[in-house]
């Protein structure tokens, strides 16, 4: 299986500050029809998970401008430009080019 | 608007069988792979299972492969998943989600199953 390993596992940060959360992959995820399947989502306390990323960089609708994401091959990368209130919750990168598709352990992030 | 709502969630003794539901309204349900995801108390996100858009693809993960179905009816808009042989370790809170692995992109709120004696 992709082992999916996210870095730092929490993270405090001020608020209007940036935040960055790195996903490695065990494998490369780029699948035979050229696309890279790694999507990011969060999930807020109590909530159901949410996909904020797909394909590495393509922000979903309604999702903020201020998330980004990143990366290529076996490296990958959410930023959150600056961190609002609402941004609180465990984000999880995730890979779906391998079976069995796979997430990475979850980073929470708090505000400091 | 998209819509997952999930049912069927109890608890069940070990060995126990559970039929879970997702009725999905707002987008052409024929269209879309689906897929179930669960979630343990307190834990991280596990992929369960996905089937394709006339049933004739359907993958599993290991933990759950020969004991766990996954099937639809277009015509009533609903997914469901069949569990047997349940085992304490599928206690989890399952949620149904639109499209395969490669998408993912939209959850319901799940439906909690909770294994124990």
């Amino acid at each position: 299986d992709v082992v999916m390993t996210q870095s730092p596992l929490s993270l405090s940060v001020t608020l209007g500050q940036p935040a960055s959360i790195s996903c490695r992959s065990s494998q490369s995820l780029v699948y035979s029809d050229g696309n890279t399947y790694l999507n990011w989502f969060q999930q807020r306390p109590g909530q159901s998970p949410r996909r904020l990323i797909y394909k590495v960089s393509n922000r979903d609708s309604g999702v903020p401008d201020r998330f980004s994401g990143s990366g290529s091959g076996t490296d990958f990368t959410l930023r959150i430009s600056r961190v609002e209130a609402e941004d609180v919750g465990v984000y999880y990168c995730f890979q779906g080019t391998r079976w069995p598709p796979t997430f990475g352990q979850g980073t929470k992030v708090e505000i400091k | 608007e998209v819509q997952l709502v999930e049912s069927g969630g109890d608890l069940v003794q070990p060995g126990g069988s559970l039929r879970l539901s997702c009725a999905a309204s707002g987008f052409t349900f024929s269209d879309y792979w689906m897929s179930w995801v669960r979630q343990a108390p307190g834990k991280g996100l596990e992929w369960v299972a996905t089937i394709n858009q006339d049933e004739s693809v359907k993958s599993y993960v290991d933990s759950v492969k020969g004991r766990f179905t996954i099937s639809r009816d277009n015509a009533k808009n609903s997914l469901y998943l069949q569990m047997s042989s349940l085992r304490v370790e599928d206690t989890a809170k399952y949620y149904c989600s639109r499209g395969s692995s490669w998408s993912a992109s939209d959850w319901g709120q799940g439906t909690l199953v909770a294994v124990s004696s």
